[in-house]
């Protein structure tokens, strides 16, 4: 079956545009998560939606980022302005995870959008 | 800021040999688990011990967890050129109704010669 994809897979963006990045989970998965990969680094951490619901944005680096998820499928990263320090690798994550289940149900990764702004 | 560390942070090896990939982290889990990521492709899932378990196997791969060191360790036997990637440990602590994010560490480059 597909898994998640992710586009575009390269964007490069001159200092101050906005992009928008998009994540389409696995069908039927309920969680889905957002990660930001440096060079050489492992993926941080930026956000989670349950369904519509954006439960955790605590990784998200300033309010220039912004992620929606409003019909609980494909998801956006909208980053505003864009720096220098925000290229890296965005990788997005989709499970199946029930939220009354008490154990992790494994995070299935798409292959990311490179991010480069110049 | 990431929580797990892993050591060495570069292997090469010949194929056939065996990998040893070990991780640290810092506080209390509920499970850990270990990625591959190959040259410009996502993270792929490779296994996950739980927090009350001491070893798991899974084809050429053994993971052990000893909780009391906060360690890891993962195993890859008879090595191929294909196991060529980044090796990555994520840890998660998930508290009863809250999500599961996982935390990283910096990644190993394992390189097998054919």
């Amino acid at each position: 079956g597909a898994g998640v994809s992710q586009s575009p897979r390269y964007k490069v963006a001159k200092r101050g545009q906005d992009v928008a990045l998009r994540c389409d989970p696995i069908s039927g998965h309920v969680s889905l998560f957002w990660y930001q990969q440096a060079l050489g680094q492992g993926p941080e951490f930026l956000t989670y939606f349950q369904n519509e619901a954006q439960l955790d944005k605590s990784g998200l680096p300033s309010d220039r980022f912004f992620a929606e998820r409003p019909e609980g499928s494909v998801s956006t990263l909208k980053i505003q302005r864009t720096q220098q320090e925000d290229s890296a690798v965005y990788l997005c994550a989709s499970s199946l995870s029930r939220p009354w289940r008490e154990v992790t149900d494994t995070q299935y990764f798409g292959p990311g959008t490179r991010l480069t702004v110049l | 800021s990431q929580q797990g560390e892993e050591d060495p942070q570069a292997l090469s090896i010949q194929e056939g040999e065996n990998a040893t990939m070990n991780c640290s982290y810092k506080t209390s889990i509920n499970n850990l688990q270990w990625y591959r990521q190959n040259s410009g492709r996502g993270l792929v899932h490779l296994i996950l011990i739980r927090s009350n378990e001491r070893e798991k196997h899974s084809g050429r791969l053994r993971v052990t967890l000893d909780t009391s060191k906060k360690s890891s360790s993962l195993l890859i036997t008879a090595s191929r050129a294909a196991d060529t990637a980044s090796y990555f440990c994520a840890t998660d602590f998930r508290v009863a109704g809250a999500n599961s994010k996982l935390t990283f560490g910096k990644g190993i480059t394992l390189s097998v010669r054919p």
